[in-house]
């Protein structure tokens, strides 16, 4: 059983469409990651989020931590192909940084 | 300077071969990671190092053998290597939980 279910798995979009990422869990986290991975690289830290409810912006990203604290959603304001990568959100739980399985996603010019 | 740098970047072995891999950071960071990519993506954490004590180990075979000389480095040394070792291994480190610097991975493809 996945801890950290990412939806959609594969997004494939057009250059200046709006999209959201999804990461859901049945268990409570005290805080969620969200990292972005390119071909060939490793993850790089995007954002944490820490209070429930939160909001927190980077440019044309957006994510909110949940009031449960036991989901995120990640959402891009008119992607350009830069924003082409692997999201992956991530959740500190026993003692160990465990990831959800990505988004893959893709934003044509 | 690659705040974590890792060698190889490639590596391409037959099975029951012996391949280490190294990592280095210069950030000055406590905890050092090992973590396995699938094919299909999916990064699971194999090893986690806290200033050269083994703190975390995951189901991993034993055959895979990670080593700390000291908080810098964590080297993964890996013995009778199978088919299904083949994938992207990344080094980690970090001060802060959940605050990970990865290096670049190094593809292990076993032939």
């Amino acid at each position: 059983t996945q801890l950290l279910e990412q939806s959609p798995q594969f997004l494939s979009i057009q250059e200046g469409e709006n999209l959201t990422v999804y990461c859901n869990s049945s268990s409570v986290f005290s805080s969620l990651q969200w990292y972005r991975q390119e071909p060939g690289e490793g993850p790089v830290l995007l954002v944490t989020v820490v209070t429930g409810g939160e909001v927190k912006k980077l440019k044309r990203l957006t994510f909110q931590f949940g009031d449960a604290r036991k989901d995120s959603s990640l959402h891009i304001t008119a992607a350009q192909p830069g924003d082409t990568g692997l999201y992956l959100c991530a959740g500190y739980y026993a003692e160990k940084l465990v990831f959800g399985k990505g988004t893959k996603l893709t934003v044509n010019p | 300077d690659t705040a974590v740098s890792q060698t190889p970047k490639y590596l391409v072995t037959q099975m029951g071969n012996d391949k280490s891999i190294k990592c280095e950071q210069n950030l000055g960071h406590d905890t050092m990671y090992w973590y396995k990519q699938d094919s299909k993506k999916f990064l699971k954490i194999m090893f986690s190092y806290n200033n050269k004590e083994l703190i975390i180990n995951e189901t991993v075979p034993n055959r895979f053998s990670p080593k700390s000389p000291d908080k810098a480095h964590l080297n993964l040394h890996i013995n009778s290597l199978e088919l299904g070792d083949s994938a992207v291994y990344f080094c980690a480190s970090s001060q802060v939980p959940g605050k990970l610097f990865f290096g670049s991975g190094t593809q292990l493809s076993v032939l």
